[in-house]
């Protein structure tokens, strides 16, 4: 079956220290993956998309994530977080032809300062 | 350039009743997609409609759910003799889709659904 997984829940990062969030996927093939981020009570915004190509995808605020084939992962990555990055974060993933985008279970990020 | 527009933000029901989400995708998309999040956890797929047409509800229940994305006017998740565990965030995501799966979802802010 398609799935997502996100194996933290819960990550706590000090302000401008670096962040790597993990994703790991499990498809027939090469799903398309995707970052959303989520702040409290708001809706998804999306930071960042891959398809094809290069494995290193820029996003926005800073955010990158690099695909890696021979783990399954999508691990979303920021050299220096910022307290505004406090928020939960869904990796999702969409087969290609497919209809359904299929979320991780998310991880929240906690900055302390 | 208006978002995915979800009304209400947040409504409340007693159990029994019924309740009806509102979701106006963007300007010029003709997807439409609900997903549920519990507390705690990740969104969960419910169903995927184009105008006039359920494409997918595999993550719909089989009872008391319908949703509708008519020719006109916004697409519509009914929820009938809701109980508390509808308690829940309902999100509305829209895309320009063609049947591509690289075009990216775009989402509302969500409706928080308490049953009381």
């Amino acid at each position: 079956a398609q799935s997502v997984t996100q194996p933290d829940i819960h990550i706590t990062v000090s302000e401008g220290a670096s962040l790597e969030l993990r994703c790991n996927y499990s498809y027939g093939a090469t799903p398309y993956l995707f970052w959303y981020v989520q702040s409290p009570g708001q809706g998804l915004q999306l930071l960042l998309k891959y398809f094809s190509g290069d494995t290193l995808v820029q996003g926005i605020k800073g955010f990158e994530a690099e695909f890696k084939r021979s783990q399954s992962s999508f691990n979303l990555r920021k050299p220096s977080v910022h307290w505004s990055d406090a928020a939960e974060y869904f990796c999702a993933g969409r087969m290609e032809y497919g209809n359904k985008l299929v979320f991780g279970a998310g991880t929240i990020l906690r900055v302390k300062s | 350039n208006a978002g995915v527009m979800q009304n209400p933000r947040h409504l409340v029901r007693r159990r029994g009743q019924e309740a009806r989400l509102r979701c106006s995708p963007m300007k010029g998309h003709s997807h439409v997609y609900w997903y549920r999040q519990l507390p705690e956890e990740g969104l969960k797929f419910m169903v995927y409609l184009q105008k006039e047409n359920i494409i997918d509800e595999s993550g719909m229940p089989k009872e008391r759910f319908s949703a509708e994305f008519p020719k006109e006017g916004p697409s519509i998740l009914r929820i009938q003799q809701v109980v508390r565990g509808d308690s829940a965030a309902y999100f509305c995501a829209s895309s320009s889709g063609s049947g591509q799966s690289n075009s990216p979802l775009h989402f509302g802010n969500g409706t928080r659904l308490t049953v009381t």
